[in-house]
């Protein structure tokens, strides 16, 4: 099984659109959870971290249930710059990130 | 503030040709430092980690090394390139948060 599993996509979504992606992970002594951002040909930026009880940003909700090992990104309200591969991050105290290997969204106009 | 500067941009290297790319850290000291890399539609790969000078952590075997000659520099490097070693390689580092914060990556063709 692999440590960090994503739906890879591609989500094709029309603008003003809310879309949700899912993320799971294998090691329950996972600490740390983060989403990163990936445009074309560029380097992964952190979007935001996954708290336990759950955070917003703007039109970016993420959540994270240890239960069941899975963390989600909501977006609402699509735009065109969403566009991109988003990648969902795992840590264990001490060790490397683990990074999933992304979910592409497309925006449509 | 911190920045990570990592060079150069692109890179085409004929196959059994050497490699050295190289990445620095401004800003903070002693930073934990991370070399990935990334082929062509694949997800990110641990290569390389660092927490000290001269402490490096190789997580896949193949022909590529690292070194951390300063405490705010990491160094990939290979003696002979495979086709296979193309990709986009990424340094990092991380905060105190956790998260990690990527330089601007090299992609290396290999012809």
């Amino acid at each position: 099984r692999k440590e960090v599993e994503q739906d890879p996509g591609p989500f094709n979504v029309p603008e003003g659109a809310t879309v949700a992606f899912n993320c799971t992970y294998s090691n329950s002594a996972s600490q740390s959870f983060f989403w990163y951002r990936q445009d074309c040909r560029k380097e992964p930026k952190l979007l935001m971290s996954v708290y336990s009880s759950g955070n917003e940003d703007g039109r970016f909700t993420a959540q994270l249930n240890r239960a069941s090992q899975y963390i989600s990104l909501l977006i609402r309200d699509s735009k065109l710059s969403d566009s991109a591969t988003y990648l969902c991050v795992v840590n264990i105290r001490n060790t490397p990130l683990v990074f999933g290997k992304g979910t592409r969204l497309s925006v449509i106009a | 503030s911190q920045t990570i500067h990592q060079w150069p941009a692109t890179l085409v290297q004929p196959v059994g040709s050497p490699l050295s790319l190289e990445c620095t850290v401004e800003g903070t000291s002693n930073p934990n430092l991370y070399w990935y890399r990334q082929a062509a539609g694949r997800g990110l790969q641990l290569l390389f980690y660092s927490v000290g000078i001269g402490q490096i952590s190789s997580e896949v075997p193949q022909n590529l090394s690292a070194s951390r000659p300063q405490d705010r520099q990491f160094i990939l490097s290979s003696k002979k390139l495979l086709l296979s070693d193309s990709g986009f390689y990424l340094c990092a580092w991380s905060s105190s948060s956790g998260g990690y914060t990527f330089g601007s990556g090299t992609r290396l063709t290999v012809v």
